[in-house]
């Protein structure tokens, strides 16, 4: 069983909507990161937070919000999304940020934007 | 340039019988860590296997070994013994430097292990 779940595992939104991905690390983990992983590309860091800081923003359009209210939840506030932004968002923490420490995945969100 | 290359988008492997998954790397860093990920159909990415590249002996967890080629910048994953359960989308990836969380992957292997 994974440390780390997300949810919702399915979404379907309109290019209008807002709607926030969620994910939760049992882990006891400092670190948390997104990744974004489109059909037929590498996974994609988008964001990396460090005891709720955020450490790291990979070029990531504004319509994507981080919000790391504390070290075991990481949120992912969605508005205005385009199409081109369906993917399988992967969320994802570890020990702390550096060092050799492997991450440990969530399930992922698939996202669909109509 | 790519920075992580897995040049076979699939592989068929027969159970009990063991598979090499390829993965070549590009950096000037000296410290670095390459990791491989097993990412089967319901998403969840799984850490399969770690070698840093200041680890001199080739990295080994249970079916799985990392065969690092520092030289050749090649670290090839081998299954052993097959399973059907091993069949599964598998990437590999690089930190680069020490200090950074910034895990570079490949585009990924599709294994199919089949009886």
């Amino acid at each position: 069983e994974t440390g780390v779940t997300q949810t919702p595992r399915h979404l379907v939104m309109g290019m209008t909507n807002k709607k926030s991905l969620k994910c939760e690390q049992h882990l006891g983990h400092n670190a948390m990161y997104w990744y974004k992983q489109s059909a037929k590309k590498p996974l994609e860091l988008m964001f990396v937070y460090s005891l709720e800081e955020r450490v790291e923003n990979n070029s990531v359009p504004s319509r994507f919000s981080p919000e790391c209210p504390n070290s075991s939840h990481l949120f992912l506030h969605l508005h205005t999304l385009q199409p081109e932004d369906s993917a399988l968002y992967l969320c994802a923490s570890s020990q702390r940020v550096g060092g050799d420490h492997e991450q440990y995945f969530g399930p992922g969100t698939r996202l669909t934007v109509t | 340039a790519q920075k992580i290359t897995q040049t076979q988008p699939g592989m068929f492997v027969q159970e009990k019988e063991a598979v090499t998954l390829d993965c070549t790397y590009d950096t000037s860093d000296q410290s670095y860590g390459l990791f491989w990920y097993k990412q089967p159909s319901s998403g969840e990415m799984i850490f399969l296997i770690y070698q840093g590249s200041y680890d001199e002996q080739n990295a080994t967890e249970g079916r799985y070994s990392l065969n690092f080629q520092k030289a050749r910048k090649s670290a090839n994953l081998v299954i052993s013994a097959s399973q059907l359960g091993d069949s599964a989308m598998y990437f590999c990836a690089m930190r680069e430097g020490h200090n950074t969380d910034k895990l570079i992957f490949g585009t990924g292997t599709r294994l199919q292990v089949f009886p």
